[in-house]
C-alpha cells in the first residue's frame, strides 16, 4: 500500500517568510501528484496538479516540484500571508480517477 | 448547484444506531467519491461512483458501510450499527470524468 508522509506536521512562521512543505511517498509508480488546501471545518481545495512528466508547477506564489525517483514533492510558498494559514495536504493516485492516498498534512500558521 | 452539498453537517449518534449521510454533487459531474477523515489525519478513500455504477469500494472499512447512487446524482453513505471508531468527518467529492475534484464541507459524525 502506498504510504504518504508529510513533514513538518505543523509550522508557524512570521508574515512575509518563504517556506517549504515536504511530502514523500513510498511507491514511485505514480502518474501525478496533487497538493490541496484545507481550511478549518471545510472541505479540500485543489491547489496544484503535477503530472509525472513535469518537474514543477506554479500558481501565483505557490510552486510545487516532483521528483518521482526519490519519492518526494515540495510545496514552496513565497512571501507568506496570514490568509495562507490552513492545512496543506499532498495526494497521489490510488486508481485511474480521482481516488487518492493523502498525506497527514502540514498545519501552517502565518503570524501577522 | 454551485458546489458539493452534504447533509447533515453535524450528526451525533448513539453507539449501535444507523446513520445516513447525503451528498449532492455538482450538476453534471459523473464521478462521485466518499472519503473518511479522522481528527488530525488526512482523508482516507472509501468508495467511488461513475454515474450510478460503484466502480471501487475497496476503501470501505467493513460491511457496516454501504453507499449508493441509484440515479447517478445524489449519493447516500449509510453506516449500520455505528461504533465509536466511526467518529470522523465524511467528505464527499465530485468531478467530471478526469477533471478537477471538488470537495464538500463534510458531515461530522460523533458516535457516543
Amino acid at each position: 500500500k502506498q504510504e504518504v508522509t508529510q513533514i513538518p506536521a505543523a509550522l508557524s512562521v512570521p508574515e512575509g517568510e518563504n517556506l517549504v512543505l515536504n511530502c514523500s511517498f513510498t511507491d514511485s509508480a505514480i502518474y501525478n501528484l496533487q497538493w490541496f488546501r484545507q481550511d478549518p471545518g471545510k472541505g479540500l481545495t485543489s491547489l496544484l496538479l503535477i503530472q509525472s512528466s513535469q518537474r514543477e508547477q506554479t500558481s501565483g506564489r505557490l510552486n510545487a516540484s516532483l521528483d518521482k525517483s526519490s519519492g518526494r514533492s515540495t510545496l514552496y510558498i513565497a512571501a507568506s500571508q496570514p490568509g495562507d494559514s490552513a492545512t496543506y495536504l499532498c495526494a497521489v493516485p490510488r486508481g485511474t480517477g480521482n481516488q487518492f492516498y493523502f498525506g497527514t498534512g502540514t498545519s501552517l500558521t502565518v503570524i501577522p | 448547484g454551485a458546489g458539493v452539498s452534504q447533509s447533515p453537517r453535524y450528526k451525533v449518534a448513539k453507539r449501535g444506531q444507523d446513520v445516513a449521510l447525503r451528498c449532492d454533487p455538482i450538476s453534471g459531474h459523473v464521478s462521485l467519491f466518499w472519503y473518511q477523515q479522522a481528527l488530525g489525519q488526512g482523508p482516507e478513500f472509501l468508495t467511488y461512483f461513475q454515474n450510478e455504477a460503484q466502480l471501487d469500494k475497496s476503501g470501505l472499512p467493513s460491511d457496516r458501510f454501504f453507499a449508493e447512487r441509484p440515479e447517478g446524482s445524489v449519493s447516500t453513505l449509510k453506516i449500520q450499527r455505528t461504533q465509536q471508531e466511526d467518529s470522523a468527518v465524511y467528505l464527499c467529492a465530485s468531478s467530471r470524468a478526469r477533471g478537477t475534484i471538488y470537495f464538500g464541507e463534510g458531515s461530522w459524525l460523533t458516535v457516543v
